[in-house]
């Protein structure tokens, strides 16, 4: 069946990048997503990539997708205190609107 | 601007309880999710819904139906409430062609 993993915790200084680890097993997936929940909200989305796609930057944000390997990965640069947050990844089902989210990461930035 | 709105941030019920929550959008989207968030295990899919009056089961339905009367309204129901259901409820809507699923701000369920 489908499953999402992730690490559950990152701790990074502030300044440095970030990555965050997502594998997943459904190679049809037609988009993969990145998802941010700040405490006490819902979930936001980020950026998402094509499942045709290799990379895709957007500000401080670059998402690598290995689809022979089946690992997508977040980078953020310049990790900052707001971002911290707890980070999802997803996969899109084929011929559904449903998504499989992973356990999520839980980023925290310290000074 | 999406808006997907909770109508409970925070719940407290007691075991056996018939339990409501509600949730409506504001874009005239046709899918309506509900998902439970639990620590180490991510978002769950309990039910989603495609159209008015049409439901399916997603991997967690058990001790859970819903209702969709309305195409902006979608509400979970919890028949007889239960301590392993404390959790926090998250709806979300989307269109069959959009690429986002929209969440609310979730609605903390405490069961005691």
């Amino acid at each position: 069946g489908e499953d999402v993993e992730q690490s559950l915790f990152l701790s990074v200084r502030e300044g440095d990048s970030s990555v965050i680890n997502c594998t997943y097993t459904d190679s049809s997936s037609t988009y993969l997503y990145w998802y941010k929940q700040e405490p006490g909200a819902g979930l936001q989305l980020l950026t998402y990539i094509f499942s045709n796609m290799d990379m895709k930057q957007d500000q401080r944000l670059t998402v690598l997708l290995n689809k022979k390997d089946k690992h997508l990965s977040l980078r953020i640069a310049d990790t900052q205190t707001g971002d911290s947050a707890i980070y999802f990844c997803a996969e899109s089902m084929r011929n559904t609107d449903k998504l499989i989210f992973g356990t999520g990461t839980r980023l925290q930035v310290f000074p | 601007d999406v808006k997907v709105t909770q109508s409970s941030r925070y719940l407290v019920k007691r075991t056996g309880e018939k339990v409501f929550l509600e949730c409506v959008q504001d874009m005239d989207h046709e899918n309506m999710f509900w998902y439970r968030q639990d620590p180490g295990l991510g978002l769950r899919l309990i039910y989603f819904s495609y159209d008015v009056k049409m439901k399916e089961k997603g991997d967690i339905p058990e001790g859970y139906s819903v209702s969709r009367e309305k195409k902006e309204r979608f509400s979970l129901i919890l028949e007889s409430a239960s301590t392993n259901q404390t959790s926090m409820y998250l709806c979300a809507s989307s269109s069959p062609e959009g690429v986002e699923q929209y969440f609310g701000p979730g609605t903390r369920l405490t069961v005691t």
